[in-house]
């Protein structure tokens, strides 16, 4: 059964400042993973998909690298703003539908003005 | 627009209160989800429909009876809820035949259980 690890669990911030955050994941026989945003009270949204074959994926100021044979993503913000606080789930799809899509608890992001 | 609507945003029900979730998808998608979401934990998986039909029932509580009349509508009914129950409920959907295609999720239904 696949596991999802999320380091930190909350991390706080300085605005401007350039952070990552960690997603390891114990069953390396996946098709991608996905990265996620989650602002209070609210549903997720999807920031990035990496497929398997993929090292990086980026989006605006976000970059998110998948080492899948070690069983390790990281995203990657880069010049954080007010704005990027929430929480940030990621979520490796083994196959087999949605069964298959296996969330982490997340990382409590707060980027302070 | 998320593409994924959830009604109500926000539930209150005693324990011998029967109510309903509902969701919408706008989307064109073929499969739909609910997912619970406690404090402190990962989303936990309930229920999948592809193409109308139950394909996952994650031992859920039979509290908890899922609806797909057609592939753009799915709703929870809740009776006789417990308190552990109070929880972010969402509804997410896809495309079923692209492995591992994003999902989208709805902005959720805050139960509470009294």
């Amino acid at each position: 059964k696949q596991e999802v690890t999320q380091i930190p669990a909350a991390l706080s911030v300085p605005e401007g400042e350039n952070l990552v955050l960690n997603c390891s994941f114990t069953d390396s026989a996946i098709y991608n993973l996905q990265w996620f945003r989650q602002d209070p009270g609210k549903g997720l949204t999807s920031l990035l998909l990496i497929q398997s074959s993929q090292r990086e994926q980026t989006s605006g100021r976000l970059n998110a690298s998948l080492d899948k044979s070690s069983g390790r993503s990281t995203l990657y913000i880069a010049a954080s703003q007010p704005g990027d606080s929430a929480t940030y789930l990621c979520a490796p799809y083994s196959g087999g539908g949605a069964d298959g899509l296996t969330f982490g608890k997340g990382t409590h992001l707060i980027i302070q003005p | 627009e998320t593409g994924v609507t959830q009604t109500p945003r926000h539930l209150v029900m005693g324990m011998t209160n029967k109510k309903s979730l509902k969701c919408e998808q706008h989307l064109g998608h073929n499969a739909m989800y609910w997912y619970k979401q406690s404090a402190k934990k990962p989303l936990e998986l309930m229920f999948v429909y592809s193409l109308e039909e139950r394909v996952e029932n994650n031992s859920v509580p039979s509290r908890f009876s899922p609806e797909c009349p057609n592939s753009s509508h799915l709703f929870l009914h809740l009776h006789t809820l417990q308190p552990e129950d109070s929880a972010l409920y969402l509804c997410a959907s896809s495309q079923v035949e692209s492995a591992g295609n994003t999902i989208y999720f709805g902005e959720g239904s805050w139960l509470t259980v009294v």
